[in-house]
């Protein structure tokens, strides 16, 4: 069946280091991926997508990897600040659309000053 | 524009009780989603709505029922809570120009 996955629970970095949340997935077909942000006692925000035609997309100060050979997706935040510290979630969903989306369990980042 | 809220924000029931948590967009948009978010894990879809007037099951619908009221409010019913149905329950809306989900702030539920 379908699956998302994170390969790490917790992540910590040092204020203005660069950070990579990775996320695996298994569905072959997913074509539309999402990451969002989750701040303590908030829902989840938006932060960047990707669709399967692309491997790469950027952000304002973050950029998504799509590597769909493996399977893997990856968020990487420059100059991490501590207003990054959160729970990140990528999602999927392989009709082509945010219609249903599955999600992972959640990074949580923790930016030290 | 308040994007999409979600009332009431927190509540605790008995075990048996019934409730029903609202939800609302004002962007216009056509589906809307209910999530729970259990402790350590990701979310999970209930119950979606993909137009007024229609709704689907989810990953998880059972315990609960939903209603598609007009095409701004979605709501969710417990009809006999049960401490499992303890979570953190979130409503989205989707932006089919962008095809992206928008959540609201959740509704922290306790069932004792």
């Amino acid at each position: 069946g379908e699956s998302v996955g994170l390969h790490l629970p917790t992540l910590s970095v040092q204020e203005g280091d660069n950070s990579i949340i990775n996320c695996a997935y298994s569905n072959s077909a997913s074509d539309y991926f999402i990451w969002y942000k989750q701040e303590s006692g908030k829902g989840p925000q938006f932060i960047i997508d990707i669709r399967s035609n692309m491997d790469k997309r950027q952000g304002q100060r973050v950029t998504v990897l799509l590597n769909k050979t493996v399977k893997h997706l990856s968020l990487q935040i420059a100059a991490t600040q501590p207003g990054d510290s959160a729970v990140y979630f990528c999602a999927e969903n392989w009709k082509g659309g945010s219609e249903k989306l599955v999600f992972g369990k959640g990074t949580k980042l923790t930016v030290n000053p | 524009n308040a994007g999409v809220t979600q009332t009431p924000k927190f509540q605790v029931l008995k075990t048996g009780q019934s409730m029903t948590l609202q939800c609302a967009q004002d962007m216009n948009h056509n589906s809307m989603y209910w999530y729970r978010q259990d402790p350590g894990m990701g979310l999970r879809l209930i119950y979606y709505s993909a137009s007024e007037g229609t709704t689907d099951k989810g990953e998880v619908p059972n315990g609960y029922n939903v209603s598609r009221l007009n095409k701004r409010e979605f709501s969710l019913r417990l009809e006999s809570a049960a401490p499992s149905q303890t979570s953190v329950y979130f409503c989205a809306s989707l932006d089919r120009r962008t095809d992206t989900q928008y959540f609201g702030p959740g509704t922290r539920l306790t069932v004792l």
